[in-house]
């Protein structure tokens, strides 16, 4: 069974503070991805990675950052935290092919105060 | 619980009776289907998947069907149980990239 977790479950932080999630996959996928989830927007995809040391910008990059020096693991920044940041964070890995089938983990929402 | 998905079309359907929940996808190139279902305070879970060279594929109590002609991908799900609540949403392969849709919410009466 593929297994993707992120470090938190519930994160509170205030505004202006540097905030860090944390991802880690055990399948040796290739792609992982960052999400934030909305109501009534659905999933919207935030960075994506393709390999070690690799990042692209996805729909709506603006106020994050990404890091991957690790294949099993990628870090979403966020650099200085604002309330329009609250939201549920989804990390995703899939195999090889950009197409291929994502698998999440349980999510992380962030509540910035 | 989760606020996720607030403001989706909801799907009420009798505990025992069968679910279908619909979606339409916009590239008619697309290849890949997938179905997920996200309950509250998780993250989607992968349930089945589908390639268009096919039309049908059946899983454990479910069964997602593809019209290409019309673009439309529906899940069925047999049986509905109290454990089948939760949001489900489909997500397609277009321009190299993973689309997901914004999902529908299942609704399991009594």
């Amino acid at each position: 069974d593929v297994k993707v977790t992120q470090s938190s479950r519930y994160l509170v932080k205030r505004t202006g503070e540097k905030v860090f999630l944390e991802c880690v996959q055990d399948m040796d996928h290739e792609n992982m991805f960052w999400y934030r989830q909305d109501p009534g927007l659905g999933l919207r995809l935030i960075y994506f990675s393709y390999d070690v040391k690799m990042k692209e910008k996805g729909d709506i990059p603006e106020g994050y950052s990404v890091s991957r020096e690790k294949k099993e693991r990628f870090s979403l920044i966020l650099e200085s935290a604002s309330t329009n940041q609250t939201s549920m964070y989804l990390c995703a890995s899939s195999f090889l092919e950009s197409t291929d089938t994502q698998y999440f983990g349980p999510g992380t929402r962030l509540t910035v105060l | 619980g989760e606020s996720v998905g607030l403001h989706l079309p909801t799907l009420s359907v009798q505990e025992g009776d069968n679910s279908i929940i619909n979606c339409a996808y916009s590239n008619s190139a697309s290849d890949y289907f997938i179905w997920y279902k996200q309950e509250s305070g998780k993250g989607p879970q992968f349930i089945i998947d589908i390639r268009s060279n096919m039309d049908k594929r059946q899983g454990q109590r479910v069964t997602v069907l593809l019209n290409k002609t019309v673009k439309h991908l529906s899940l069925q799900i047999a049986a509905t149980q109290p454990g089948d609540s939760a949001v489900y949403f489909c997500a397609e392969n277009r321009d190299d990239k993973i689309i997901f849709g914004k999902g529908t919410r299942l609704h399991i009466l009594p």
